[in-house]
């Protein structure tokens, strides 16, 4: 079974772009959720996505953004970047309850 | 809100002694969660504790979740090299919502 996968690895952006980073969570699992991980620190929960809807977000600016599509895979937007945005976003699935959150590898955003 | 403090926040162990870490909220969990993370990757799960008083083991690790609700500790027993890493608590409060997690307990095995 494939894990968690997240794409691009790596991000390089200028302050002021856009930056869209793509998630596929487990085949049959529906809930997708977004952590940011800054260096150093620990993971602070950005969005919850389940069945194509926005359950639940974190106290992250509105510049902050995604969507989920009707295979589960996930996007997410971050707007207008800042130096501070840089860090590793995590994507994380969920089979349901009484299932633990399995995490991708995540994907390194620098902003220059 | 709902935060989790997690200790100690580093941990310098010679290989073969055994690690312990914990963490504790003011706060009522239904699910405690810890997790591994090696550098550059996302964390993995080690044990998942559904049910107060419960203690899970899994090989040398051993996971117990608070009587009270509110806390959960980690012990890894005779460490070896590859235990090197952050440990990370998390929590839920309910079954679907966000995890919240700890800080974070870095360990550094020396031979």
């Amino acid at each position: 079974e494939a894990g968690v996968t997240q794409s691009p690895t790596h991000l390089i952006k200028t302050r002021g772009q856009q930056a869209t980073l793509r998630c596929s969570p487990i085949s049959g699992h529906t809930s997708v959720y977004w952590y940011q991980q800054a260096l150093g620190l620990g993971l602070q929960f950005l969005l919850w996505y389940d069945e194509g809807e926005e359950r639940n977000r974190g106290n992250f600016p509105p510049r902050f953004s995604g969507r989920q599509f009707p295979n589960y895979s996930s996007e997410l937007n971050v707007n207008a970047l800042e130096l501070e945005d840089s860090a590793l976003y995590l994507c994380a699935s969920r089979g349901g309850v009484g299932y633990g959150y399995t995490f991708g590898s995540g994907t390194r955003l620098t902003v220059v | 809100g709902q935060q989790l403090n997690q200790s100690p926040q580093s941990m310098f162990i010679q290989e073969g002694e055994d690690v312990s870490m914990n963490c504790t909220s003011s706060s009522i969990f239904n699910t405690w969660l810890w997790y591994k993370q090696d550098p550059g990757e996302g964390p993995v799960l080690l044990i998942a504790l559904y049910k107060a008083g419960e203690l899970t083991s899994n090989g040398r690790l051993t996971a117990q979740f608070g009587i009270t609700r509110k806390d959960s500790f980690l012990n890894i027993s005779a460490s070896i090299p590859s235990d090197v890493g952050i440990y990370f608590c998390a929590a839920l409060t309910d079954s679907w919502g966000k995890l919240q997690f700890g800080a974070g307990t870095q360990v550094v095995v020396t031979p």
